[in-house]
């Protein structure tokens, strides 16, 4: 079964400082998608980053960088300079692999709480 | 572009009584539909979702059930609530075809007294 590991409750770290929140996955299939959410205290869900199990490279969204360790079955988000507005909880995401059609159906981790001290 | 909608933003509801969600999303059509569950400090589980009008797909046995009599329309229902039905529930879209993410709406707070 796929399944989505975050084994960190609850991290500090200091503004303008760079961030790692580790998450692991478990999944015997080779074509899969992983996601980072952003979900801010009033509870939206904001999408942050995206990395195809078949991509070559590390995803990048502007302060956002995935680190896919795909051997290791890793796929971290690195915040670079963090700021105040960055404290939330971070969920991490497995697209489940498809069987004759896109559902497109997400599995969550359990989350990490940011908080960002000034 | 595209919205999605949800209401009530929150409910305080008895046990016992019927629950009623809307989740409605507009600016796309054909839309892949999904009702999630977030307890107090947890992650999402999903409940239901849709790759079409009518068409259901239960993740997890449950007391609530879904429906989508329209095709950008969503419901979330339930006859009698449970005090285990409180949490945040979050209605998201995604496109049909393989897609890169999910589009989650502001979710509704249940409290179920």
């Amino acid at each position: 079964a796929q399944k989505i590991t975050q084994t960190q409750p609850g991290m500090f770290v200091q503004e303008k400082e760079a961030v790692t929140l580790d998450c692991t996955y478990d999944t015997s299939d080779p074509s899969y998608g992983l996601f980072w959410y952003k979900q801010p205290s009033s509870g939206e869900m904001i999408f942050l980053i995206y990395q195809g199990s078949y991509d070559q490279q590390n995803a990048t969204e502007g302060r956002y960088s995935l680190n896919f360790q795909k051997a290791r079955k890793s796929a971290n988000l690195v915040i670079s300079a963090s700021q105040l507005g960055d404290s939330a909880m971070y969920f991490c995401a497995m697209r489940e692999a498809t069987r004759g059609g896109a559902t497109n159906k997400l599995i969550f981790g359990t989350g990490t709480l940011l908080a960002v001290q000034p | 572009s595209q919205t999605i909608h949800q209401w009530p933003a929150t409910l305080v509801q008895p046990v016992g009584s019927p629950l009623s969600l809307e989740c409605t999303v507009e600016g796309t059509s054909n839309p892949n539909l999904y009702w999630y569950r977030q307890a107090a400090g947890r992650g999402l589980q999903l409940l239901f979702y849709s790759v079409g009008i009518g068409q259901i797909s239960s993740e997890v046995p449950q007391n609530l059930s879904a429906s989508r009599p329209q095709d950008r329309q969503f419901i979330l229902s339930s006859k009698k609530l449970l005090l285990s039905d409180s949490g945040f529930y979050l209605c998201a879209w995604s496109k049909r075809e393989l897609s890169y993410e999910q589009y989650f709406g502001p979710g509704t707070r249940l409290t179920v007294t």
